[in-house]
């Protein structure tokens, strides 16, 4: 099945550390996006892609940075972590229709 | 930007009761609402959706209702069962116009008990 699969799908780093998540699809998808869950917080946009050289700020990009390396690829990166990046964190694809399909997810521990 | 309130935060229910979870939208020209279910430990997913150009859309035992003049949607979920139990997220967004974006709201968990 076609599918959007993340990596690390754990992880647990120290302040000031550098942290890659990257996120790979097989739906053919254009618009690409990562979103941060927090408890009580919802769903936030940190950045968003709409083709290979579109890349787009969310409203929570501050500390994050991404890079679209093809169309499948969609990595998410923390220049210098620190605690309060500690989060779930869910890249998904849209599908031509508007929907969503999000991959399993990667929880990041900043120490 | 679009501002979605949802409420409640947390939804008790029996089994076989009503659930009804509300979210507002503040940006007049959204004009797509979809609300996602989201099980403990796993990915969200797509469960519903309706376009402004309806008022109601039913899927079995789960409804979405939109009063664009007061800018609201909600989800209805009739006789529930504990699978049911998840936190449900609204969102809204003007479609794929531009660069329109989903704004969901902060979610809301429903448990459902036997």
């Amino acid at each position: 099945d076609a599918d959007v699969t993340q990596t690390p799908r754990n992880r647990i780093t120290k302040t000031g550390k550098r942290i890659m998540l990257e996120c790979s699809q097989t739906k053919g998808h254009d618009r690409m996006y990562w979103y941060r869950q927090d408890p009580g917080l919802g769903l936030r946009l940190i950045y968003y892609s709409f083709d290979v050289k579109d890349i787009n700020k969310g409203e929570i990009s501050d500390g994050y940075s991404v890079s679209r390396q093809a169309q499948a690829k969609f990595s998410l990166s923390l220049e210098s972590a620190i605690p309060n990046q500690t989060a779930l964190y869910f890249c998904a694809t849209e599908s031509g229709g508007g929907e969503l399909f999000f991959g399993e997810g990667s929880r990041l521990t900043v120490l | 930007g679009e501002n979605v309130e949802q409420h409640p935060s947390t939804l008790s229910v029996q089994e076989g009761d009503s659930a009804v979870i509300k979210c507002t939208y503040s940006d007049s020209a959204s004009n797509y609402f979809p609300w996602y279910k989201q099980e403990l430990g796993k990915r969200p997913q797509l469960i519903i959706d309706i376009r402004s150009n309806v008022g109601e859309k039913k899927d079995q035992r789960i409804a979405v209702t939109l009063n664009k003049t007061a800018k609201h949607f909600s989800l209805h979920i009739t006789e529930t069962q504990p699978e049911d139990s998840a936190v449900y997220f609204c969102a809204a967004s003007k479609g794929r116009s531009g660069y329109s974006t989903l704004t969901f709201g902060k979610g809301t968990m429903l448990l459902v008990s036997p």
